[in-house]
């Protein structure tokens, strides 16, 4: 089966950098997700690695290293905003078209 | 505007009734999928259909059933045997571009009072 690991919560200032991690134990191998979920709301996709290396987009980076079953996700110039929950997903390891989520990493941004 | 909607958002319901949470789609995609969030947890898998008349269990499909009679629709059934229902529904699709994108309705949040 799958299995993914991230930290509870990580918190941050107001213009700060966080990065989040995520750790990963899968079966087959078919890229690494994040999402976005604030208080009572919908997840929304923020981005996804499936080659090695680091992904950007705005403010938002994504990394990812198979070889270590890592990725993170690198949040710049923190906005009040983006207090929320985020969670790394992989598809499933037969390759069906199915998300397997972690527990998510609740961010706290202070002013 | 293209989405899913989910119906009703918030639905309260006595111990030992069947309840029945609706998704539509407009968004012309295959592939959907229903998820249960709990309170500080990740999103676990309920069941998912990837064509129309089918559909397969995931890790948590006891005490829930669906249908898939359209493609637009993926009606989810939480049953008087599922023992601990009160969660957060997610309805989801997926547009098979590459990228593991699903995309998510606005959820149903169910209390069993």
């Amino acid at each position: 089966g799958q299995s993914l690991e991230q930290p509870s919560e990580v918190t941050a200032v107001e213009g700060a950098i966080v990065q989040i991690n995520c750790t990963y134990q899968t079966s087959g191998f078919y890229g690494l997700s994040w999402y976005q979920q604030h208080d009572g709301g919908a997840p929304t996709f923020l981005s996804y690695n499936a080659l090695d290396g680091l992904e950007e987009t705005g403010r938002f980076s994504s990394f990812l290293s198979r070889s270590d079953s890592y990725g993170y996700l690198l949040l710049q110039e923190l906005q009040m905003k983006d207090s929320a929950s985020y969670f790394c997903a992989v598809r499933d390891g037969t390759g069906f078209q199915k998300l397997v989520f972690g527990t998510g990493t609740r961010l706290l941004v202070s002013p | 505007d293209g989405g899913i909607t989910q119906s009703p958002k918030y639905l309260f319901r006595k111990e030992g009734q069947n309840v029945t949470l609706s998704c539509e789609q407009n968004l012309n995609h295959d592939a959907m999928y229903w998820y249960r969030q709990d309170p500080g947890q990740g999103l676990r898998l309920i069941y998912y259909s990837q064509i129309v008349n089918d559909f397969q269990k995931g890790d948590i499909a006891e005490g829930y059933s669906v249908s898939r009679e359209k493609k637009e629709s993926f009606p989810l059934t939480v049953t008087s045997a599922q023992k601990n229902p009160t969660a957060f529904y997610l309805c989801a699709t997926w547009d098979f571009s590459g990228a593991n994108v699903l995309t998510f309705g606005a959820g149903s949040r169910l209390t069993v009072l």
